[in-house]
């Protein structure tokens, strides 16, 4: 399984940008790169996806290199609503084909401090 | 964005009983349903798969026997924890795929139980 590397913890002001970067360095190909992140006692919360191209949304942008071996998801201004563990999967396809299931790492927690 | 619901939010039970959860979607059809459990400050476990009218598919370590899962129609599946024993103490987490927005899954609140 392509795996993910992620800070343990990082913290931000209220109001400031935010970026979380993520390792990937054994995708592949076909390997979308996704993000959740889960508040407490909550499920968690997709945010973006991405494949090679950097994308925007409302909720933040994620910047792919161009080798595809990293990302990094940014807020660009932190509320402490953001206070939340940030989740980089890479999609995978089952062993049974067809449907695409998500393997959670251990994430970053990230701390917004007001 | 889609909502998927779980219920109940909490239960307690004694061991050796068994508990059912539901996960339903509720504004889409998920053709694909996901079951997680969560230990305290730790990720996310997934436990199988299930599409829907056919059986589920378990990771690996998962006793099928033990947590059975039903995908009987397009907005609803169950998770039925037989014989718990306070080590199934968890939280569990559903989460939903429908035809559309293909990459991206749906998750309910989560289900805490507790066994005595």
């Amino acid at each position: 399984d392509a795996k993910t590397t992620q800070p343990n913890s990082m913290e931000s002001n209220e109001e400031e940008p935010v970026h979380l970067p993520c390792n990937h360095s054994t995708i592949s190909g076909t390997d979308y790169i996704h993000w959740y992140r889960q508040l407490p006692s909550q499920g968690p919360e997709y945010v973006i996806h991405g494949l090679t191209s950097n994308v925007n949304n409302r909720m933040a942008s994620l910047a792919i290199a161009e080798d595809r071996k990293s990302s990094t998801l940014i807020l660009h201004r932190a509320t402490l609503r953001d206070a939340a563990v940030y989740y980089c999967i890479l999609s995978l396809l089952s062993s049974q084909g067809g449907s695409e299931k998500l393997v959670f790492g251990k994430g970053t927690k990230l701390t917004v401090n007001p | 964005g889609a909502v998927v619901s779980q219920h109940p939010s909490r239960v307690i039970c004694k061991s050796g009983t068994s508990v059912k959860i539901e996960c339903r979607s509720l504004d889409f059809q998920a053709t694909t349903m996901f079951w997680y459990r969560q230990f305290p400050k730790k990720s996310l476990m997934l436990m199988a798969t299930s599409n829907e009218g056919s059986k589920a598919t378990y990771e690996q370590g998962v006793e099928k026997d033990k947590f059975l899962i039903n995908h009987a129609s397009l907005t609803l599946s169950t998770l039925t924890v037989t014989s718990a024993h306070p080590e199934d103490s968890s939280f569990y987490i559903c989460s939903a795929k429908g035809r559309t927005n293909y990459y991206e899954q749906y998750f309910g609140p989560g289900t805490r139980l507790t066994v005595t």
